[in-house]
């Protein structure tokens, strides 16, 4: 079953850890992508991968990290630097050759 | 300015009626555009391409202006199903040669009986 999977769905984490979230493809795709959404807004770009090996901040990387060690997977850690983690996270692939991206079903972030 | 602009709305409209959304873009250098569907609490869904010369999909068209910068959409015959988000999607330069997707915040269709 060709896709891409995003674990866990839902996530709650206390202020000052640090969380993991998981991506994973099987589509063969070479680029990656972590977007945030808040409520009522567009999405943001965390990091993006081109190609495993490499990665590139995106417009608020600040308090989050990631690796790419192999292209079916690239997870994305939010440290305790990120002050207002709370949001909807969604991972995003494409192909080389095609020019859409598609999504997992994101990961639902919650500080308590 | 934001790199990519919607109205949010919402728009709220009867079943049956035609509906169009616009959406600007500040890069000239963009390529690949696009409209996606977002349901409330789900990942955002490819919903059409659009190209230069403008293109259709059953009850949707899209369509793109270069010169001005925006590109478009329109559903014809409104269903109660079409009430989602439509995210407006721009495929932007970025330092280092790559072209990133780049989403608008997005316009909320709101279709009653």
């Amino acid at each position: 079953d060709g896709g891409i999977t995003q674990s866990p769905k839902y996530l709650f984490r206390k202020e000052g850890q640090n969380v993991t979230l998981s991506c994973e493809q099987n589509l063969n795709h070479d680029a990656m992508y972590w977007y945030r959404q808040d409520p009522g807004q567009g999405l943001r770009l965390i990091y993006y991968s081109q190609i495993v090996n490499d990665f590139q901040k995106g417009d608020i990387a600040e308090g989050y990290s990631v690796s790419r060690e192999k292209k079916e997977s690239f997870p994305l850690t939010v440290t305790s630097a990120q002050k207002n983690p709370t949001a909807f996270y969604l991972c995003a692939t494409r192909s080389s050759i095609n020019t859409e991206a598609f999504f997992g079903q994101g990961t639902r972030l919650t500080v308590v | 300015r934001k790199e990519v602009e919607q109205d949010p709305g919402p728009f709220n409209v009867p079943e049956g009626a035609t509906v169009a959304f616009n959406c600007t873009y500040s890069n000239s250098a963009s390529q690949s555009f696009f409209w996606y569907r977002q349901d409330c609490r789900k990942e955002p869904k490819l919903l059409m391409s659009v190209y230069s010369s403008g293109n259709e999909d059953g009850r949707f068209t899209a369509q793109l202006n270069r010169a001005s910068q925006y590109i478009s959409l329109l559903i014809r015959d409104s269903k109660l199903s079409d009430s989602a988000t439509y995210l407006c999607v721009v495929r932007r330069p970025r330092s280092g040669g790559s072209y990133i997707p780049t989403f608008g915040r997005g316009t909320s269709l709101i279709v009653h009986p």
